[in-house]
Formats: structure tokens, sequence, C-alpha cells
């Protein structure tokens, strides 16, 4: 079956580049969420998006941004890098569930490890 | 949106049952409890979601009490392979919590 694609897959920045991440979330999933984990830490949720439009925000960073185009993929866009913003980046999908709002079921990607140095 | 506690770590033996439980005392009405388990430098997988009494599929069984206010993940005959991190969410709240860090020892 087909997963959550991103890529790339590892990245490594210098302080104050730039860096964008991609996400393909699966097949007719409609939202897409990103999260930030550093090691040892809980996944942080840092936005959403359902049907290209923004669903909700978390703790993002002004640096970074984030869209949703109209094949549905998504990309976060990181701006000004720092050290501390090495982690692993999520992104999910997802598809209205079955028994309706707040039973959605979360796709996780294999993630992007950026390491800024 | 409903905040969640579960306890930050348990240990447990090959073969035991292990119950892990989440509190989320302001639950709304429609809300659903979901659990997803990661693995290290793994995204989080999905395990089970229900909204009251008894859910069981092939991996896990979700109880939850009649008031909703907690509901228990139990893992049953735990294997060394179960060791990982295990959160609870509720409705559409998608902001993981602390997670509980299970680690199952030979």
């Amino acid at each position: 079956a087909a997963g959550v694609i991103q890529s790339p897959r590892h990245l490594i920045k210098e302080k104050r580049e730039t860096a964008t991440l991609k996400c393909y979330p699966i097949p007719r999933h409609d939202t897409v969420y990103w999260y930030q984990q550093g090691p040892g830490q809980d996944p942080q949720f840092l936005i959403s998006f359902y049907e290209k439009m923004q669903s909700d925000k978390g703790s993002i960073p002004d640096r970074f941004s984030a869209q949703q185009f109209s094949d549905y993929h998504s990309e976060l866009n990181m701006s000004s890098l720092e050290l501390g913003d090495s982690a692993l980046y999520f992104c999910a999908s997802s598809f209205p569930g079955l028994a309706g709002p707040g039973t959605d079921t979360q796709y996780f990607g294999p993630g992007t490890r950026l390491t800024v140095l | 949106l409903a905040k969640t506690t579960q306890p930050i770590s348990m240990d447990s033996y090959e073969g035991q049952e292990v119950n892990i439980t989440c509190s989320h005392n302001n639950i709304a009405t429609n809300d659903y409890i979901t659990w997803y388990q990661q693995f290290p430098s793994q995204g989080p997988r999905f395990i089970i979601q229900g909204y009251k009494t008894k859910v069981t599929n092939e991996v896990a069984s979700l109880f939850i009490p009649a008031d909703r206010k907690s509901s228990t993940l139990s893992l049953p005959r735990v294997s060394l392979s179960d060791t990982a991190v295990y959160y609870c969410l509720v409705g559409g709240d998608m902001r993981f919590g602390a997670g509980t860090r299970l680690t199952v020892k030979p």
C-alpha cells in the first residue's frame, strides 16, 4: 500500500541557510500535518492543512512557512536556520474518519532528518 | 481541546500484559480516543481508536470507562519489540503530549 513520502530523507545545512522539506501524502488523503521532533523529545505539532488551506497552527516559528499545493503535496520552508532546528521532521496525512470529526487516523512518513551545522 | 496525561515511563517483562492509562478529564462528548506507538527515529504508528467501553484489534485492546475521563491501552503478552513510546490523543487534537516510554525486558 502507498505510504507517505518525504524528501529528502537527510539534509545537512549551515546556520542561516534555508531548507525546503517535501511531503507527498497518501492518495486521496486531504489533510497534511507537520511535526518537529528533537532528540529524546515528543513530536511537536507545527502546522496542518486541509484541502490546501491552513487548518491549524502549532508551535511553528515565524522563520518557517508551509503550504499545500493543488496536488495535495506539501512543503515546509525553513529560513535562517539555527542549530536548534536540528531535528526529525515528520509529515503525516489523513482522511476523514468514518465516525466523523476527530476520528481521523494519521499516517506518518519516514521523516526528514535535518542537521544544522 | 482535551489535555492528556500519561505515565512518563513503564517497565515490563516479556510475556506480561501491560496496561497504560491516559487521563483526559475534559474530553468532549464527540471526542474519540486514539493511541499511537513510536519506535526511535520512526514516525508514530496508529494502534487503536475507540469511543466507549472496549475495542479490540489484533494488536491491543482499549478500555474506556463510562465517564470517559480516562482510557487504558492494554498490550497482551508483550515482547522486546514492543519497547516504544505510546501516545494517546483525544478528539481532533493532533498535538502529541508527553508519551509513555515502555521498556520490555527479557
